[in-house]
């Protein structure tokens, strides 16, 4: 019974041209998070979403941007993707924040020529 | 910021040698999770650690957390092929205004050797 569920799972984009990632979840969680991982890198957050609060990490680029549409649902946005972007993006989802464990998505791999 | 070192970055162990990898924070925690992450995966939650000084206990598995709330430790005994992965510490700052955000460790790569 898949929990996080994440479309596609591999994406190819070019430079610059824009691309949105999916995530949805049947566990009803409060917090959804995207993170972005990096080849043999620590997952890296980007942005929460508390219920419909948006928490944008400091270092996260403009570059990057989210949408929530309802509970279930939690979209990526990556304007214009450089080649510095590709990675393993992963949706996450917690009851709370803070003291809660995190259900992990399957990631979609992105990969930009 | 919150900084969580993790060591070693790679372990390579003899199919039934243990294995331990260890965590430490640059400020107190609140708590302290730890994932695996398999070849080709995501992570995956292994268990939680909130108490100063807690141990706990998953089979082979030994999760430990330091009495200053700064430090932690997963220690496999015997290892199996079955837990070859990444393993990730991750903790949350006690206080401060960080919303209870989870800071990863660097991980550390697992093989085993059959």
């Amino acid at each position: 019974d898949a929990m996080v569920i994440q479309n596609p799972r591999y994406q190819v984009t070019q430079f610059g041209k824009p691309v949105t990632l999916s995530c949805s979840q049947t566990l009803n969680h409060n917090v959804m998070y995207w993170y972005q991982q990096k080849s043999s890198q620590a997952p890296k957050l980007l942005f929460h979403y508390y219920d419909k609060d948006f928490n944008n990490e400091a270092d996260t680029p403009d570059n990057f941007q989210s949408r929530r549409p309802n509970t279930s649902f939690c979209f990526l946005d990556i304007r214009s993707p450089g080649l510095g972007d590709a990675a393993m993006y992963l949706c996450a989802t917690s009851r709370v924040r803070g003291l809660d464990e995190q259900f992990f998505g399957p990631g979609t791999r992105l990969t930009v020529l | 910021g919150q900084q969580v070192m993790q060591i070693p970055q790679y372990q390579h162990v003899q199919e039934g040698e243990d294995f331990t990898t260890y965590c430490n924070s640059s400020t107190t925690l609140s708590n302290i999770q730890w994932y695996k992450q398999r070849p080709g995966g995501h992570p995956v939650f292994l268990i939680q650690l909130v108490k100063s000084g807690e141990v706990k206990k998953q089979k082979r598995l030994t999760f430990q957390f330091g009495e200053a709330k700064k430090n932690s430790s997963l220690h496999i005994t015997a290892t199996q092929t079955t837990d070859v992965g990444t393993y990730f510490c991750a903790g949350t700052a006690a206080g401060g205004t960080s919303y209870g955000k989870l800071t990863f460790g660097q991980g550390t790569i697992l093989t085993v050797h059959p």
